[in-house]
């Protein structure tokens, strides 16, 4: 699981709520990754990070804020979450020299 | 941008092979992976090919690339029930690009 957790694992909130989604890593990868995962659309991604206090969007990156203040942790913000936001979350990190994604479990958030 | 496609599903009888098929428009790319994703789950790498590569060979899982046509694929020798799951390619260009999934139904 190249040691990868995300928190929580389930959440449902309610809309206009904020939420905060964690990501946490064992190994110092420098690159991680946040994607959405809906029915009919694989994964996309949301936004990454290259490393401490470097972020960028992603293909859908609207309604998303992240930030990273360690190594270790990468975080994915619902500013103001709306029902289009319910979906599974999961969290990469990049390893090895062929560019290869690691993923974490996933976080299923369902917005109401 | 890039644009990766695969069928929905593919059922096939356990001992059989499975051939998993997925289509890239994209011919820049460096490496292209196989993820397998069980219910519930995350997405594990299976396999990867780097692109001067036509064929890749791992236990059971043989990938083909052929450039030309823009195709890779994923055959999984004498097929388990164990191997019902969704299964992902995934390119490699400047961002990972995801497609849509291919469904494994394994029946005895």
């Amino acid at each position: 699981d190249a040691g990868i957790t995300q928190s929580p694992r389930h959440k449902v909130t309610e809309t206009g709520t904020p939420v905060t989604l964690r990501c946490h890593q064992t190994e110092n990868h420098r690159y991680m990754y946040w994607y959405r995962q809906d029915p009919g659309h694989g994964l996309r991604l949301i936004h990454y990070s290259y490393g401490v206090k470097d972020t960028d969007k992603g293909e859908v990156s609207d309604g998303y804020s992240v930030s990273r203040s360690k190594t270790e942790d990468f975080l994915l913000t619902l500013e103001s979450a709306t029902s289009s936001q319910t979906s599974v979350y999961f969290c990469a990190i990049m390893a090895g020299g062929t560019d290869t994604q690691y993923f974490g479990p996933g976080t299923r958030l369902t917005v109401l | 941008g890039e644009d990766v496609e695969q069928s929905l599903f593919l059922s096939v009888r356990e001992g059989d092979s499975s051939v998993i098929n997925c289509t890239y428009t994209d011919s820049s790319s460096t490496y292209l992976y196989w993820y397998k994703q069980e219910p519930g789950a995350g997405l594990q790498l299976l396999t990867y090919i780097f692109s001067n590569m036509d064929m890749k060979q791992d236990q059971r899982l043989t990938v083909l690339l052929n450039k030309k046509d823009k195709h890779l694929s994923l055959r999984i020798a004498d097929t388990q029930t164990g191997d019902s799951a969704i299964y992902f390619c995934a390119v490699n260009t400047d961002k990972l690009i995801f497609g849509t999934g291919t469904r494994l139904q394994v029946f005895p």
